[in-house]
């Protein structure tokens, strides 16, 4: 079955910090797609990365990096020297390919609070 | 600027109304959805479109309904508004195949937060 497990639902970290929000995913396809969306308190998911199945690159953006591994089906999101202007609910999600139904299965989101 | 519209924003209103969510892009995505947030922040899928005349019920049950007559546009109409019902409710639109370069992003509307009294 499609699983996606964020174990952290809320996390505080204080300006400058580094910050880790874990994702591990259950799928039976080989073709697959992660993604990260950001949901800021005004309430709209803003979309930040997609990543398929076969580019476990990791990647750069600013101050934001993923971490993909396969063997660990995991899918990490890491905020360098964090910002107030962070604080949200991030989301991570999972769309197969194969089933056909264009579904997605998003994870239950972890909060972050970044203390000024 | 937002290529997927959802109205109202905020809507307060009591037990026993029809209401209806408003959810319009102009992207010409073909595939559209409703998701349903609870205030522990979840999203469940309650409605999906893959086109015109298109929709299928999601993972969540729901009272609500949908219609799809225009690509653009994708409305859910409670017909009997319920406390059960107060939630944030998302539209979200995408292209159809997932091969090409982000057509399977999801891009959401900034949704309807509906609370019934």
């Amino acid at each position: 079955a499609q699983k996606v497990t964020q174990a952290q639902t809320e996390i505080s970290v204080v300006e400058k910090e580094d910050v880790t929000l874990d994702c591990v995913y259950e799928t039976r396809d080989t073709t697959y797609y992660l993604f990260w969306y950001k949901q800021p308190p005004s309430g709209e998911l803003v979309f930040l990365i997609r990543r398929n199945s076969f580019d476990e690159q990791n990647e750069i953006s600013g101050r934001y990096s993923w971490n993909f591994q396969k063997s660990t089906s995991s899918f990490n999101f890491t905020i360098t020297a964090s910002q107030v202007v962070d604080s949200a609910v991030y989301f991570c999600a999972l769309s197969e390919t194969t089933s056909g139904t264009y579904k997605y299965i998003f994870g239950t989101g972890t909060r972050l609070k970044v203390l000024a | 600027e937002a290529d997927i519209y959802q109205t109202p924003r905020y809507l307060v209103i009591g037990t026993g109304k029809k209401i209806t969510l408003e959810c319009s892009q102009t992207m010409g995505h073909d595939k559209m959805y409703w998701y349903q947030q609870d205030p522990g922040m979840e999203l469940h899928l309650i409605h999906y479109s893959y086109g015109v005349n298109s929709t299928e019920k999601g993972d969540l049950s729901s009272e609500s309904t949908v219609s799809r007559i225009r690509t653009e546009h994708f409305p859910l109409t409670l017909e009997s508004a319920r406390p059960s019902h107060t939630s944030q409710y998302l539209c979200a639109s995408r292209f159809g195949t997932a091969s090409a370069l982000g057509a399977n992003v999801l891009t959401f509307g900034a949704g309807s937060r509906l609370t019934v009294l």
